[in-house]
């Protein structure tokens, strides 16, 4: 079965500081795909990134980046110089591909940005 | 191009009843998935269809069906309504069954069961 721990429930942080956010990841395939995913107010999941189990390199892409290490499971997420409009809740996502594309989510964190 | 949509935004319902969720996925995807997210929590996986065929269920009771039609739309039906099915229900589309096919999703239906 597929697993996925985000500890962190709730973070607050000051405009323009960095956030990161953690997740640990259970599988026992060697090909999967992992996620990250922002759910503001309104509700609606947007994506946001993904990465493949072949593939460690980490990127950035605008403020965001995220660092994945398979020795330890992590898939870690984060925004650089925090806004407002990212107040959201972050989920860290798990896809195996069993004939399916089910993803398994974590518990999500809340990021709350202080002006 | 138009993202998923899913009707209605908002329903009440009383224990015991029935309720129909409809969603349509981005044109040009095949597949549709449903996920239930109670409140504080992520979303679960319901079902998945895929060229009206289910892919995929989740560890949810008969109470809860899905299909999927020939333009790709799909419903989720739940019968019995209990208290605790309140929840968001998110429906996803994607371009095809296959992990490395990012599934977008839509902005949910909020139900409440009293």
């Amino acid at each position: 079965a597929q697993k996925v721990t985000q500890a962190q429930t709730e973070i607050s942080v000051v405009e323009k500081e960095d956030v990161t956010l953690d997740c640990v990841y259970e599988t026992r395939d060697t090909t999967y795909y992992l996620f990250w995913y922002k759910q503001p107010p309104s509700g609606e999941l947007v994506f946001l990134i993904r990465r493949n189990s072949f593939d460690e390199q980490n990127e950035i892409s605008g403020r965001y980046s995220w660092n994945f290490q398979k020795s330890t499971s992590s898939f870690n997420f984060t925004i650089t110089a925090s806004q407002v409009v990212d107040s959201a809740v972050y989920f860290c996502a798990l896809s195996v591909t069993y004939g399916n594309n089910r993803l398994a989510f974590g518990k999500g964190n809340q990021v709350v940005v202080i002006p | 191009d138009a993202g998923v949509t899913q009707s209605p935004t908002h329903l009440i319902k009383t224990r015991g009843q029935h309720v129909t969720l409809r969603c349509s996925p981005i044109s040009g995807h095949k597949s549709v998935s449903w996920y239930q997210q109670v409140l504080g929590q992520g979303p679960q996986f319901i079902f998945q269809y895929y060229e009206k065929e289910e892919r995929g269920r989740g560890n949810f009771p008969d109470r809860f069906s899905a299909r999927q039609f020939p333009n790709y739309s799909s419903e989720l039906n739940v019968n019995a309504l209990l208290l605790g099915d309140s929840a968001l229900y998110l429906c996803a589309s994607s371009y095809r069954v296959a992990d490395s096919y990012e599934q977008y999703f839509g902005p949910g239906t909020r139900l409440t069961v009293t």
